[in-house]
């Protein structure tokens, strides 16, 4: 078990751009979640997958960000025409929904920031 | 719609000095609690869980917590606090199995 990974740690990008961040949860997880976290906040939901299917999103998640998790297994959030109010750390955590009683894993975070 | 509070934003105690930290939640059934402890420029790591039963739940480090249903509370304890346990601690519920509602999180720093 290593843990939930992301990728890269840091991006730097100009205002407009797309990016595109990667998460590889614990391998036998089955729901996967993203949340957003502004400094001196809590991480706020985004979007989780159970398996392959996307089951729920948040309102924070405009039509600029979309999620896949195309095999159940690792996913990638990409937010389209960034703007600086989307500066922020992406969280990525994983859970083995089975018996209701489900722990969420987190990784290490993807940190934003927008020029 | 659920909620967490954490009423203290900034906490300062001294390395050796007994530390307790608040969480209140607002939540429609029998909560899913849970603190979460994050370093600088880290992610979140698991400081202990309540499903049910023993409403004293021990934790990693050294840390506690106990669920008071009548209070909606889930406080987070330590008797001795060392510096390396100066972070930013998180409380959150699960949100009926959908997501987790964090609080804003209570920064604690220790004094030498």
């Amino acid at each position: 078990d290593t843990g939930v990974s992301q990728n890269p740690r840091h991006k730097i990008t100009k205002r407009g751009q797309n990016v595109t961040f990667r998460c590889d949860p614990i391998s036998e997880h089955n729901r996967l979640y993203w949340y957003r976290q502004t400094l001196g906040q809590g991480p706020e939901f985004l979007t989780y997958f159970q398996n392959e299917a996307q089951l729920e999103k948040s309102r924070l998640l405009s039509d600029r960000f979309s999620a896949e998790r195309p095999k159940g297994s690792f996913s990638t959030l990409e937010i389209q025409r960034t703007e600086q109010g989307d500066s922020a750390m992406y969280l990525c955590a994983s859970s083995l929904a089975s018996t209701g009683e489900e722990t969420q894993y987190f990784g290490p975070g993807t940190r934003l920031l927008v020029l | 719609a659920q909620s967490v509070t954490q009423p203290d934003i900034h906490i300062t105690v001294s390395e050796g000095a007994s530390l307790e930290l608040r969480c209140n939640y607002s939540y429609g059934a029998t909560p899913y609690l849970f603190w979460y402890v994050q370093s600088p420029g880290q992610g979140l790591q698991l400081l202990l869980k309540y499903f049910s039963g023993d409403t004293l739940v021990q934790g990693i480090k050294g840390f506690e917590a106990e669920f008071k249903r009548s209070q909606s509370s889930f406080n987070l304890r330590k008797p001795s606090v060392h510096w390396s346990d100066a972070a930013e601690y998180f409380c959150a519920v699960d949100n009926y199995g959908q997501n987790f509602v964090f609080g804003p999180g209570t920064r604690l720093s220790v004094l030498p």
